[in-house]
């Protein structure tokens, strides 16, 4: 079964400096989300990525999908504390069910 | 309201105990999901409902009983639970019809079985 590791499992930063979490799978990756979850609550989707190399922003945030699509990274440009919480991503494998990784937990101090 | 609604938000009950979670999502959506999350362990897909029907159960053992009565509707009923079973319960949904796209969830049903 596929499965999918992230690292570093945690990550304590400044606020105002970059960061990058990343995501890697045991199978190639036909779609790869990410979430975010703040701590007991739901997972917000961030974005989608399908193409190998793709790259995609959201405000400070990037993904990116590798050429090779079994590795995703997201990059944090001058992190904020509202950045803080726990990054997931999730994966479409060649099964017809969403599997996710163990998480990334973010805190950001001022 | 809001997308995907789960009630109650937390839940303790005892191992003898018989209750239900209950998850609403107002989206249109025709799939829905119920995870559960566990300390330091991935999100665990149970079931999956598409067009109210279970297309998934991940070997979810017998006291999860979940029930989709429509596309907007899911439950899960609980019975004889163990302790290890406290965990996030997480619902959500998608638009269905096989996997692919965004999920939406609801915030979640925090269970602690004692």
């Amino acid at each position: 079964s596929q499965e999918l590791e992230q690292s570093p499992q945690s990550l304590i930063v400044q606020e105002g400096k970059n960061l990058t979490i990343n995501c890697t799978s045991s199978k190639t990756l036909y779609g790869l989300y990410w979430y975010k979850q703040k701590y007991g609550e739901g997972l917000i989707f961030l974005m989608m990525l399908q193409k190998g190399g793709e790259e995609k922003s959201h405000e400070k945030i990037t993904a990116k999908l590798d050429e090779k699509k079994q590795q995703s990274s997201l990059h944090i440009t001058a992190s904020q504390p509202s950045h803080a919480g726990i990054y997931l991503c999730g994966a479409d494998g060649n099964t017809d069910k969403l599997i996710f990784g163990t998480g990334t937990r973010l805190q950001v101090f001022p | 309201e809001t997308g995907v609604t789960q009630t109650p938000r937390h839940l303790v009950m005892g191992m003898t105990n018989k209750k239900s979670l209950k998850c609403e999502q107002h989206l249109g959506h025709n799939a829905m999901y119920w995870y559960k999350q566990s300390a330091k362990k991935p999100l665990e897909l149970m079931f999956v409902y598409n067009f109210k029907e279970q297309t998934e159960n991940n070997s979810v053992p017998s006291r999860f009983s979940p029930e989709c009565p429509n596309s907007s509707h899911l439950f899960l009923h609980l019975h004889t639970l163990q302790p290890e079973d406290s965990a996030l319960y997480l619902c959500a949904s998608s638009q269905g019809g096989g996997v692919g796209g965004e999920l939406f969830f609801g915030e979640g049903s925090r269970l602690t079985v004692l």
